[in-house]
């Protein structure tokens, strides 16, 4: 049975940093593509970072491009997410999920971890 | 890249068909038959329903079809059902390792 698990989220001042993990199980994490998807309260999906299957590729929204930074450790079949100068907008309930961006879809999707970024 | 353009609400009797529609443009949703429709009921993950415009994974009932014509996708459920009350979201791939989600609609069942 495909799990994934994040942890991680928390409080945060504006300005402030947060690294999020996604435990991933009962697949072959390392063949694999994966994604973080977000979601503000009340609101829609909005796809925020992918990472290739060995970690050599990396892809962002335009709204965290150089704020984020998507890793991944097949020796420990997590999936992390480092968020830096973090802003009150990205307030959300974020999702690990795994799929292929260039097939458009994720197929598995973990319960997501609350990240809440207010003075 | 902006976001994908779903109505906000759609409704239907049980039994009833409903169509829920998806639209992008030619650089998205009219370039790529990579367009998804996701389930999502309230406090729960969203769950794949149809992946690259019309494929069903396997445990989804066959009440859940997708189609694409130009730059607009469709998500019809069949034979309404009051579990189908949820929101439901549409994602393309937008091209340059870019995607793109709907605003998402919610379903009500009357």
């Amino acid at each position: 049975e495909v799990q994934l698990l994040e942890s991680g989220g928390g409080l945060v001042q504006p300005g402030g940093s947060l690294r999020l993990s996604c435990a991933a199980s009962g697949f072959t994490f390392n063949t694999n593509a994966m994604s973080w998807v977000r979601q503000a309260p009340g609101k829609g999906l909005e796809w925020v970072a992918a990472i290739g299957p060995t970690g050599a590729s990396m892809y962002y929204a335009d709204s965290v491009k150089g704020r984020f930074t998507i890793s991944r450790d097949n020796s420990k079949n997590t999936l992390s997410l480092q968020m830096d100068s973090l802003r009150a907008e990205d307030t959300a309930l974020y999702y690990c999920a795994k799929g292929w961006i260039s097939r458009g879809y994720f197929d598995y999707w973990g319960q997501g971890v609350l990240v809440t970024v207010s003075s | 890249q902006s976001a994908l353009t779903q109505p906000p609400s759609a409704s239907g009797s049980p039994g009833q068909s409903v169509t829920i529609s998806c639209t992008g443009t030619s650089s998205d949703v009219g370039s790529y038959n990579y367009v998804s429709w996701y389930q999502q009921h309230p406090g729960n993950a969203p769950k794949l329903l149809i992946s690259e415009v019309n494929k069903r994974p396997s445990g989804v009932p066959d009440r859940f079809s997708g189609s694409k014509s130009g730059n607009t996708a469709s998500l019809t459920v069949s034979g309404l059902q009051a579990e189908d009350e949820a929101d439901y979201y549409c994602s393309s791939y937008g091209g340059s390792d870019n995607l793109l989600f709907g605003g998402g609609t919610k379903l009500t069942v009357l």
